[in-house]
């Protein structure tokens, strides 16, 4: 069962707008990740942010965690036409097996 | 070093025969997944190996799907009769160990189309 679900399910910007995607889940967790997929394949790791984490940076993205609300954001800051790309949050279930859980995904459209 | 691998990358075969899809590891990773993404499910997670223990298969959909890793590296998830709704992209990730803080490294997938 789809643990998490992103919001949007697509979205579409300018090159060098920023992009946030947003993903609520419903069971506590250990941790949640973000990560990557271009053209249905391989799934690339973003960034992972702890359960006692509220905020955390790499690079262009910024996620933020609210374990009271159950959600989590992603943003991506001066987007590029490379990051075009299907987005997925996913999370570890706090005592749950260790196989992430993922949401169905945002997919970003970066218009040159 | 090397990512994850998979093979085949692509795999078509009729509806009632086995596929066996393999995957290796990151050299150096205990922790071996297994998850399925298609479009009607999305990405779920069919199992997991941890070293050479027992795995955990809470995520199989049947019991026509099976999987095993020998000597605690490469892995072969198999389905026997496959069905046309076993149509979906296999991918195999592996973690440095076992634990919910790891991140997981993902290959690049093996597309499978049941006719």
């Amino acid at each position: 069962s789809q643990q998490g679900e992103e919001d949007p399910q697509a979205l579409s910007i300018q090159e060098g707008e920023n992009a946030t995607m947003n993903c609520s889940y419903k069971t506590s967790i250990n941790n949640l990740q973000w990560y990557r997929q271009n053209s249905g394949r391989g799934l690339v790791h973003l960034i992972l942010i702890r359960s006692n984490e509220r905020e955390k940076h790499s690079g262009r993205l910024r996620v933020t965690l609210d374990t009271s609300k159950k959600s989590s954001s992603l943003l991506i800051t001066a987007s590029r036409a490379a990051d075009t790309a299907s987005y997925f949050c996913a999370t570890v279930l706090r005592g749950g097996a260790d196989g992430l859980t993922f949401g169905k995904g945002t997919h970003l459209i970066i218009q040159p | 070093g090397a990512g994850v691998s998979q093979s085949p990358s692509n795999k078509v075969t009729e509806k009632g025969k086995d596929v066996e899809l393999r995957c290796d590891p990151i050299s150096g990773h205990t922790a071996l997944y297994w998850y399925r993404q298609s479009l009607g499910q999305g990405l779920e997670f069919l199992i997991y190996f941890q070293g050479n223990s027992a795995p955990d298969k809470s995520g199989l959909p049947s019991d026509r799907f099976s999987a095993e890793r020998t000597g605690g590296s490469v892995s072969t998830l198999t389905i026997q009769r496959t069905q046309q709704e076993d149509s979906a992209v296999y991918l195999c990730a592996s973690s440095h160990n076992r634990g919910s803080q790891e991140t997981q490294y993902f290959g690049p997938g093996t597309r499978l189309l049941v006719l």
